[in-house]
């Protein structure tokens, strides 16, 4: 079956642009999270949804970065105005439930590179 | 703080002997632990968990791993490396209490040489 699927693979952009990277979650799956992993370093979390939930946002590292979840499903990651230590993999997880003992699936990534 | 400790950034190991990849955690509540893999330019892939039950958890690959409650440690072993295995391998906790994120590890690249 279709995992978890985001794009784009690979983005490049100046400093000071606004960015957007997407996320398909797999069907189903009422949790959906974004991680951010810079070289070197494990995953950092940065935002969390489960269903209609307000989501938590409180690994967001500034007010430059926003997320939303439309109909439960599709989920875009904005960053604005990106700076140079905005150049990371940004990964998105999917999983059935929030909070429990399942594990997450994750897409690929989006490799993002400011210049 | 919670935190979850790989302290080896590397291992190296022959070809058909066994590996350990070494994990400990500070969490305040008994926490799920989980095994990840990632390979280059890839996502990470689940390999196995603990909930409860049996210490030795067996997952995908041939990997499995073992819970010590009183040292904190969710260590993941293979009795036979392959070369195949060679990636970055994350360790990951959620405490039981909690809703959401997992606490992941820094990573410790595993290599298997022929």
């Amino acid at each position: 079956g279709a995992g978890v699927s985001q794009s784009p693979s690979n983005k490049v952009t100046e400093k000071g642009k606004d960015v957007e990277l997407r996320c398909d979650p797999i069907s189903g799956h009422t949790a959906l999270y974004w991680y951010r992993q810079s070289l070197g370093q494990g995953l950092e979390f940065l935002i969390y949804f489960q269903g209609n939930s307000a989501p938590d946002k409180s690994g967001l590292p500034s007010d430059r970065f926003s997320a939303e979840r439309t109909g439960g499903s599709v989920s875009t990651l904005t960053i604005q105005r990106t700076q140079q230590e905005d150049s990371a993999v940004y990964l998105c997880a999917s999983s059935p439930v929030g909070g429990s003992n399942q594990p997450q699936h994750f897409g690929d990534g989006t490799r993002l590179s400011i210049l | 703080a919670q935190s979850v400790a790989q302290p080896e950034d590397q291992v190296n190991v022959a070809e058909g002997n066994p590996l350990t990849v070494k994990c400990t955690y500070s969490v305040s509540e008994n926490p799920y632990l989980f095994w990840y893999v990632q390979y280059p330019n890839r996502g990470l892939q689940f390999l196995l968990k603990y909930i409860t039950g049996d210490n030795l958890v067996k997952g995908s690959y041939g990997f499995e791993a073992e819970f010590n409650k009183s040292q904190t440690s969710f260590h993941l072993k293979k009795p036979s490396a392959l070369v195949s295995d060679s990636a970055l391998y994350f360790c990951a906790v959620r405490p039981r209490g909690s809703q959401g994120n997992l606490i992941f590890g820094k990573g410790t690249k595993l290599s298997v040489k022929p």
